[in-house]
């Protein structure tokens, strides 16, 4: 039933470390997208792919890489990790014919030490 | 870019009390969704409006498109110790596809 998912929930890591973090929706959205939430809450837009095609690269440090091998999937490679990298990632989903209703996925939570 | 000021920052209110919360934008926007994240969770979708002057209820919940599309207001009537939560206000304007948060608002309710 899960709607948008990501693995891993939990990621501590040491600093330098090269980690990958997973995406999967199966509503049958064109468009998918990863946000930063920061300590304050705040949501930040990073990435916005559409089939399979990026489309929005925000401010982001060279170390993210998204990548979308089909458009139901989207991970998120992130090199050389910083003590500053550590948030919550939230991967979201959305349709064309919703608007930019864009739905959630429960977020993965990464610590680097 | 744009930007959206939303207020208040949070609320400590007791239960059966109504709420209200808003959002204001410098620039027009196309789209305003509101979303409820509770804790360890990802933001949840409440409301999501497409029109200007659009009032649009989900349960207890109403939502409202300001007329002049720069802002929107979320009210929850008859509150619950199960509302709290961080409420964001989220809008979409011009050729831009991408949606901006408010900084959200943290909802307290006391049984």
């Amino acid at each position: 039933d899960t709607a948008v998912s990501q693995t891993p929930k939990y990621l501590v890591t040491q600093m330098g470390n090269d980690k990958s973090i997973k995406c999967e929706q199966n509503l049958g959205h064109d468009t998918m997208y990863w946000y930063k939430q920061d300590s304050k809450k705040f949501l930040k837009i990073m990435f916005s792919y559409n089939n399979k095609e990026l489309i929005i690269n925000e401010t982001v440090p060279n170390r993210f890489s998204p990548k979308s091998p089909d458009k139901a999937h989207l991970n998120l490679h992130i090199n050389s990790l910083e003590l500053g990298d550590s948030a919550v990632y939230f991967c979201a989903s959305r349709t064309w014919t919703e608007g930019e209703t864009q739905y959630f996925g429960p977020g993965t939570r990464l610590l680097v030490l | 870019g744009q930007q959206l000021n939303q207020s208040p920052q949070s609320m400590f209110i007791q239960e059966g009390e109504d709420v209200s919360m808003n959002c204001t934008s410098s620039s027009i926007f196309n789209t305003w969704l509101w979303y409820k994240q509770e804790p360890g969770e990802g933001p949840v979708l409440l409301i999501a409006l497409y029109k200007a002057g659009e009032l649009t209820s989900n349960g207890r919940l109403t939502a409202q498109f300001g007329i002049t599309r720069k802002d929107s207001f979320l009210n929850i009537s008859a509150s619950i110790p199960s509302d709290v939560g961080i409420y964001f206000c989220a809008g979409q304007g011009g050729s831009n596809y991408k949606l901006t948060f408010g900084k959200g608002t943290l909802l307290t309710v006391n049984p």
